[in-house]
């Protein structure tokens, strides 16, 4: 268990609509990342927060958004969604600007779009 | 822009032996740090052993150690007495120093360990 949660673990939904996944970091943990994997693009960095602030973007669409709340936990918006937006949603967290770099990832979202 | 190659899509292995993942990376870094991570069925991303690009010394952890070649640029993952719960993905990543800290991640290798 990385202490990393996520919910929820699975969301199957239709093209067109909008989901929001969840993300709360380890205990201490400031930075919040999030990563797409896909079978045709592997795992893809979206988006990083730190200490609520939008800090580093990716191949992150326009029609995705994210935001960090005071109390650290994140989430990723998702909206007009399409059949390619299947993916399986990684949040990961790390304590950023301290001794520790290393990046622990929650159990991911599956998401799928039909 | 910084890239990962995994040039091993499939491995296998038997049950005690030992196996060797390859990855190489390209970069214009000098301060870097390298990660393996392994997903196995479960899709979850587990950190296995992590390298930091000044240390010249090879990381161990365990039965997992690295071969890290700075100028050659390779980073490969040597698991030893291989164990069936070893099967997995095994992802190579690099992370570069200060500004963005998000992974860059390789294809993947899969790994199968035998009986």
């Amino acid at each position: 268990d990385s202490g990393v949660t996520q919910t929820p673990k699975h969301l199957i939904t239709a093209t067109g609509q909008r989901v929001t996944l969840r993300c709360s970091p380890r205990s201490g943990d400031l930075s919040v990342y999030w990563y797409q994997q896909s079978l045709d693009q592997g795992l893809q960095f979206l988006i990083q927060y730190y200490n609520g602030e939008e800090r580093a973007k990716g191949n992150i669409l326009e029609r995705f958004s994210a935001q960090q709340f005071p109390d650290l936990h994140s989430e990723l918006n998702l909206s007009s969604l399409e059949l390619g937006d299947s993916a399986l949603y990684f949040c990961a967290s790390s304590s950023t600007g301290g001794s520790s770099y290393e990046q622990y990832f929650g159990p991911g979202t599956r998401l799928t779009v039909t | 822009a910084q890239t990962v190659t995994q040039s091993q899509p499939e491995m296998s292995v038997q049950e005690a032996e030992t196996v060797t993942l390859s990855c190489t990376y390209d970069t214009s870094e000098s301060n870097y740090y390298l990660f393996w991570y392994k997903q196995p069925p479960s899709r979850q991303m587990i950190l296995v052993i992590r390298q930091e690009a000044y240390k010249q010394q090879n990381a161990t952890e365990n039965r997992f150690s690295v071969n890290f070649q700075k100028a050659a640029k390779s980073f490969s993952l040597k698991i030893s007495d291989s164990q069936l719960g070893d099967t997995a993905m095994y992802f190579c990543a690099f992370m570069r120093k200060g500004g963005s800290e998000k992974l860059v991640f390789g294809k993947g290798t899969k790994l199968t360990v035998n009986p």
